[in-house]
């Protein structure tokens, strides 16, 4: 296993269009977290999975956020109607229960002209 | 304020001092994971504690469940070690991963 993976790695846009990105997490782990970072700042909380369920979604998402993982393993974030504030790291962590590690995926880093 | 605080915020040492960083939470939570990020770097998981104490290498990590607090140690600092440290609690209603706030260390040599 070649631990958490996110694709693209880097993504460009232009504001108004639309982005999807992709987790994939470690195979066995039934927890996914997505979490967005921006310069400077610490990563501040999107929204979480526990197998196919969502558990939570932060507040600060606008409708303009949704995030899905159909089947348990893999997961997408798309951003629709995309700003420039929404320019950021958006970092995936995925682990396999509470008493076990958190691992990150490298991130993909959004940039919206 | 934020569920999870960290001490302190920013941290310069001398090549070679023994490293203190302090983190306190005010959740419920399961564990509690020490991450270090490299300016510019992915996230790396150093620790995860759910009680007692951890070492590897220069890295001592310790919690107290009933004081809510756990420290990171990093003993004969190295340049190398300066990054941002992490406190990351799995916590709150949901047992969702709870950020601290994040110490920016910068051992000078």
């Amino acid at each position: 296993d070649t631990g958490v993976s996110q694709d693209p790695r880097h993504k460009i846009t232009k504001r108004g269009q639309n982005v999807t990105f992709r987790c994939d997490p470690i195979s066995e782990h039934n927890r996914l977290y997505w979490y967005r970072q921006t310069l400077g700042q610490g990563p501040e909380f999107l929204t979480y999975f526990q197998n196919e369920a969502q558990l939570e979604k932060s507040r600060l998402l606008s409708d303009r956020f949704s995030a899905e993982r159909p089947k348990g393993s893999f997961s997408t974030l798309e951003i629709q109607r995309t700003e420039q504030g929404d320019s950021a790291m958006y970092l995936c962590a995925s682990s396999g229960g509470l008493y076990t590690e958190a691992f990150f995926g490298q991130g993909t880093r959004l940039t919206v002209v | 304020k934020n569920e999870v605080e960290q001490s302190p915020q920013n941290l310069t040492a001398q090549e070679g001092e023994f490293i203190t960083i302090n983190c306190s939470y005010s959740v419920g939570i399961s564990a509690l994971h020490w991450l270090q990020q490299h300016p510019g770097g992915g996230i790396v998981s150093l620790f995860m504690l759910s009680s007692g104490k951890k070492k590897h290498g220069r890295l001592i990590a310790t919690i107290n469940i009933q004081e809510k607090h756990s420290s990171l140690h990093i003993t004969a600092s190295h340049p190398r070690d300066s990054a941002v440290y992490i406190c990351l609690a799995v916590g709150g209603a949901t047992n969702k991963l709870i950020f601290g706030t994040g110490t920016l260390l910068a051992v000078q040599p």
